[in-house]
């Protein structure tokens, strides 16, 4: 069974960096087959995705956020992570980490496992 | 990228079926995928690539789609399926995309 698991400061002051990571267990960060997502949800709203890394480093980001996200993947510790500058208020959110499937057309991407998501509050 | 609407809410009698259904160009070339959410929770995929079940996922769940849109049936609801509904695809940038969400009575 994958699980995962995200692991991060819950709180950041405006203009800092929202760095969290992702710990995957029972799977591996090295698979050709599976990429691996950060997705996140305001309170009270929906979800948006932020963008996905793959086994060798490759990304892609959400346009809205591309100019502030930065995806890494640490293979020897299984672990992928996300790092969001300059944040502000409208960056509080729920964030999950997600093994994504799909990603070859014409399927659209899938989240088949998720972590239990962290609350990260933006404030000073 | 490109806009996945969803109707806000939907209510539907224990025992009877529902569909919610999700809109948005991307869908005439993407498959779509649904996920549930209850409170507090994670999201948990119950439809992937159009009409395929994860393991575990109850059979009165099953997806479709045409044209534009795709489409979630929950088939004799049950009072655990009351939670909110979201639908994700991908557009032609390959950016990912999700549905504002529905959510669902019983």
């Amino acid at each position: 069974q994958v699980q995962l698991q995200e692991s991060g400061p819950g709180l950041v002051k405006p203009s800092e960096t929202l760095s969290l990571t992702c710990t995957v267990s029972g799977g591996s960060v090295s698979s050709r087959i599976y990429y691996w997502s950060w997705i996140r949800q305001p309170p009270g709203k929906g979800l948006e995705w932020i963008g996905y890394i793959n086994y060798s480093g490759s990304t892609k980001y959400n346009p809205s956020l591309k100019s502030r996200v930065a995806l890494s993947v640490d293979t020897p510790n299984n672990q992928f992570s996300l790092k969001l500058t300059s944040v502000t208020a409208a960056d509080t959110a729920v964030y999950y980490c997600a093994r994504t499937g799909g990603v070859i057309a014409p399927n659209g991407y899938y989240f088949d496992y998720w972590g239990q998501g962290t609350l990260v509050t933006v404030s000073s | 990228s490109s806009e996945v609407t969803q109707d806000p809410a939907v209510s539907v009698a224990l025992g009877q079926t529902v569909r919610i259904t999700c809109q948005g160009d991307s869908l005439r070339t993407y498959y779509a995928n649904w996920y549930q959410q209850k409170p507090g929770q994670a999201p948990v995929l119950v439809i992937y690539s159009k009409n395929n079940r994860p393991s575990g996922i109850p059979d009165r769940f099953s997806g479709s789609s045409s044209g534009n849109t795709a489409s979630l049936t929950i088939t004799g609801a049950q009072a655990e399926d009351e939670a909110d509904y979201y639908c994700n695809s991908r557009d032609s940038s390959g950016t990912g995309v999700f549905g504002t969400g529905t959510k669902v009575t019983v």
